[in-house]
């Protein structure tokens, strides 16, 4: 199993461009988490997905971001337009159902200059 | 929100040493967890705890969940410079998974 995977793991952009940050869940798991981790905030829940539809977005902190997920084995966040204070370590995470058993990426480093 | 207040936020101990850390809520959760994150990975799963009341250990690790589900801590016995890493705790009721500031844990040889 090789476990949830993330791309990139780097993401260097200029203020004003769109990221988009891919994960690939566990097969098999039905339940998937975006989060987002900085120091000052430590980990936020931004998105969580149950058999691909979005069930609680409330962490979402703007318009800028979304997240789709178009099938069981695949989600995108997206960020139009990046700001600085996006810089940030995003981790996608899955799991099956009500498990809490969640199973972290090795994240995304985001980097807005 | 719920909140989860962790301490301390870092700890500075000699291998061998033992290491106890805390987490408590204002806010009641069904399940408590313990996690662990090394540097550039995301966090890993250490002890799950179900129960209020419930002690459970994982080798060197044990973990409690408190008897008001509002709080847990988790002890680490004998350290060694592996476990150097962050330790968040973490609430979790129905899909929600809230998680601590993290405690900064570093084991000098």
């Amino acid at each position: 199993d090789a476990g949830v995977i993330q791309s990139p793991r780097h993401e260097v952009t200029e203020m004003g461009q769109e990221v988009t940050l891919r994960c690939k869940p566990i097969s098999g798991h039905n339940s998937l988490f975006w989060y987002r981790q900085t120091m000052m905030r430590g980990l936020e829940l931004l998105i969580y997905f149950n058999n691909n539809v979005p069930i609680d977005d409330s962490g979402m902190p703007e318009d800028r971001f979304s997240a789709k997920m178009p099938n069981a084995s695949f989600s995108t966040l997206k960020i139009q337009p990046s700001e600085p204070r996006d810089s940030a370590v995003y981790f996608c995470a899955s799991s099956i159902g009500d498990n809490y058993g969640y199973t972290f990426g090795s994240g995304t480093r985001l980097t807005v200059v | 929100g719920q909140q989860l207040n962790q301490s301390p936020q870092s700890m500075f101990i000699q291998e061998g040493e033992d290491v106890s850390m805390n987490c408590t809520s204002s806010s009641i959760f069904n399940t408590w967890l313990w996690y662990k994150q090394d540097p550039g990975e995301g966090p890993v799963l250490l002890i799950a705890l179900y129960k209020a009341g419930e002690l459970t250990s994982n080798g060197r690790l044990t973990a409690q969940f408190g008897i008001t589900r509002k709080d847990s801590f988790l002890n680490i016995s004998a350290s060694i410079p592996s476990d150097v890493g962050i330790y968040f705790c973490a609430g979790y009721n129905n899909n929600d998974m809230r998680f601590g500031a993290g405690t900064r844990l570093t084991v000098k040889p």
